[in-house]
C-alpha cells in the first residue's frame, strides 16, 4: 500500500542535525510528500509537505530531489523530545498510507 | 481551539461485545478520518467521512465495522460482535476540506478485547 520506503530506525546525537531518507521512486506528478511524527503511542503528528520544491518550517526542513524520487527530512537541532517514529507519505486520492516509518532515537 | 477529541482513550471488551469510539473534530472541521493502528504497525487507513456522507471507506472491514458523522454530534466508529484481532489503537483526523494538506490526529482510542 505505502509508496515509500525508509530505513526502520536512526540515531541522532542531541544536538545535532537529524537527516531522515525517504524513498518515493512510484510517485506521480502532482503527489505531494508528507512527514508526519508519532511520539510514543500519541496521534501523528504534522511536521511538513512539499510538491517539488525544498521547504522549510519552524520544526524542520524538507529536501526532495530534482527529479521527484526520493526526500530528506531534516531537524536542525534534535532534542531528546524529537524521538519519534517519523513517517514520509505520499498522498493517494483521500488517504494517507503511513508505512512503518523511521524510529528515531535522538542520544544525549 | 480545542483539538480533535476522543472517548473513551482505553476501552475493554469482552468478545462478542460492541465497541463504540466517538471522534468530535477540530471546530470548523467537517471531514473526519479513521486510522486503526496494530502493535508495532503504522496507521492503516479505515474510512473518510463528511457530515452525513462517508465519502471513503476502502479501509474499512467488510462485516462488523460501521462509522457515521450525523450532522449534530460526534463522528462514530462502531465495531460490532468485537474479536481479539479487533485490538488496536484507533486513531481520528480531522480536517477543513478535501484539498487540506494537514490532518489533526486525536490522542486515539485504545481498545482491548479480552
Amino acid at each position: 500500500d505505502a509508496k515509500t520506503t525508509q530505513p526502520p530506525s536512526m540515531d541522532c546525537a542531541e544536538g545535532r542535525a537529524a537527516n531522515l531518507p525517504c524513498n518515493h521512486s512510484t510517485i506521480s506528478g502532482n503527489e505531494y510528500v508528507y512527514w508526519y511524527r508519532q511520539i510514543h503511542s500519541q496521534g501523528p503528528q504534522y511536521i511538513i509537505h512539499g510538491l517539488k520544491n525544498n521547504e522549510t518550517n519552524e520544526m524542520a526542513s524538507l529536501i526532495i530531489t530534482e527529479d521527484r524520487k526520493s526526500s530528506t527530512l531534516i531537524l536542525p537541532h534534535a532534542t531528546l523530545r524529537d524521538t519519534a517514529v517519523y513517517y514520509c507519505i505520499v498522498r493517494q486520492d483521500n488517504q494517507f498510507y503511513f508505512g512503518t516509518g523511521t524510529s528515531l532515537t535522538v542520544i544525549p | 481551539n480545542a483539538g480533535v477529541m476522543q472517548n473513551p482513550r482505553h476501552l475493554v471488551r469482552r468478545r462478542g461485545q460492541e465497541a463504540r469510539l466517538r471522534c468530535s473534530p477540530m471546530k470548523g472541521h467537517s471531514h473526519v478520518y479513521w486510522y486503526r493502528q496494530l502493535p508495532e504497525e503504522g496507521l492503516k487507513f479505515m474510512v473518510y467521512l463528511q457530515k452525513e456522507n462517508i465519502i471513503d471507506e476502502s479501509g474499512m472491514p467488510k462485516e462488523r465495522f460501521s462509522a457515521e458523522f450525523p450532522k449534530e454530534g460526534p463522528s462514530i466508529l462502531r465495531i460490532q460482535q468485537v474479536v481479539r484481532g479487533d485490538s488496536a489503537a484507533y486513531f481520528c483526523a480531522s480536517s477543513p476540506g478535501q484539498g487540506a494538506h494537514e490532518q489533526y490526529f486525536g490522542p486515539g482510542t485504545r481498545l482491548t478485547v479480552t
